[in-house]
C-alpha cells in the first residue's frame, strides 16, 4: 500500500543535541512537507519541498533543517537552537502544491 | 493575511444527534482553496474535502455534508446522525493563491474537538 511512512513514532532528546525525523513517502508525490503541532492547536509548517534538492522555510523554520536529496525522503533535523522542541511532528505529501496532502502518522518529540 | 477560526473548541453530542462544525476564514486572495481534515486519537490526518474559491456548491458524502459560502466567509461541516467513530478533532484549512507564492502552505484552524457519547 502506498504511503508515509514517519519514525520513529516516540522520540527523546536531551539538552544540547541535534535530532532527526525520518520521514519517506511511496506515493510518487512531488511536494513535501512538515509540520509541528502544539498540544490543542492547529498545525504550522516549518519547512516545505516541491522538488528534490528545493526546499523553502515554512512559518516557524528557526531551529530546524531539511534536506530533499530524493523525492521518496525528506527528513527533519530539530537542532539545538529550537529551545522548545516537545510537540508533535507531522510529515506530508502531495502530488503537487495545492493539492490534497497525505500525511504521516507522526513522530512525538520529548525533552529528557 | 490569511486566518482561519474555528470558534468551537469542543463539542459533545450523543450519538445519532447532528452536529455542524464551524469554520470562518480570511484572505485577500481571490483563488484559494479549504479544506477539512480529521485527526483520530492515533494522531494522523485524515483528508476529508477540498472545495475551489470558485466552487460554492454544497457538497454531500455519505453522513457528510459541507456548506461553502463565500458571502460570509464560511465553510462549515456538518454530520448527521453522528456515531461515536466520529469523535476526534476536526481541522478546517486554506491554502494560498497559486499566484502569490503561498500555494503551497496550508493555514490551519485551531481544531475542533468532537466527542460522540453513545
Amino acid at each position: 500500500d502506498g504511503g508515509i511512512t514517519q519514525s520513529p513514532k516516540y522520540l527523546f532528546r536531551k539538552e544540547g543535541q541535534n535530532v532527526t525525523l525520518s520521514c519517506e513517502q511511496n506515493l510518487n508525490h512531488d511536494a513535501m512537507y512538515w509540520y509541528r503541532q502544539d498540544p490543542g492547536q492547529g498545525l504550522r509548517l516549518i519547512y516545505y519541498s516541491q522538488i528534490v534538492n528545493d526546499f523553502q522555510k515554512g512559518d516557524i523554520a528557526e531551529g530546524y533543517s531539511v534536506s530533499r536529496e530524493k523525492k521518496e525522503s525528506f527528513p527533519l533535523t530539530v537542532t539545538s537552537a529550537q529551545k522548545n522542541p516537545t510537540a508533535f511532528y507531522l510529515c506530508a505529501s502531495s502530488k503537487r502544491s495545492g493539492e490534497p496532502q497525505h500525511f504521516g502518522d507522526g513522530t512525538r518529540l520529548s525533552i529528557l | 493575511a490569511q486566518k482561519v477560526t474555528q470558534a468551537q473548541t469542543e463539542i459533545s453530542v450523543v450519538e445519532k444527534e447532528d452536529v455542524t462544525l464551524d469554520c470562518v476564514y480570511e484572505t485577500r486572495d481571490t483563488t484559494y482553496y479549504l479544506f477539512w481534515y480529521k485527526q483520530p486519537p492515533s494522531g494522523e490526518l485524515v483528508f476529508l474535502i477540498r472545495r475551489n474559491s470558485f466552487d460554492e456548491q454544497n457538497e454531500i458524502s455519505g453522513r457528510y455534508s459541507w456548506n461553502f459560502q463565500k458571502s460570509t466567509s464560511s465553510f462549515n461541516f456538518t454530520i448527521t446522525a453522528s456515531q461515536v467513530v466520529d469523535s476526534a478533532v476536526y481541522f478546517c484549512a486554506l491554502s494560498g493563491n497559486m499566484f502569490s507564492g503561498g500555494y503551497n502552505k496550508l493555514i490551519f484552524g485551531a481544531g475542533t474537538r468532537l466527542a460522540v457519547h453513545p
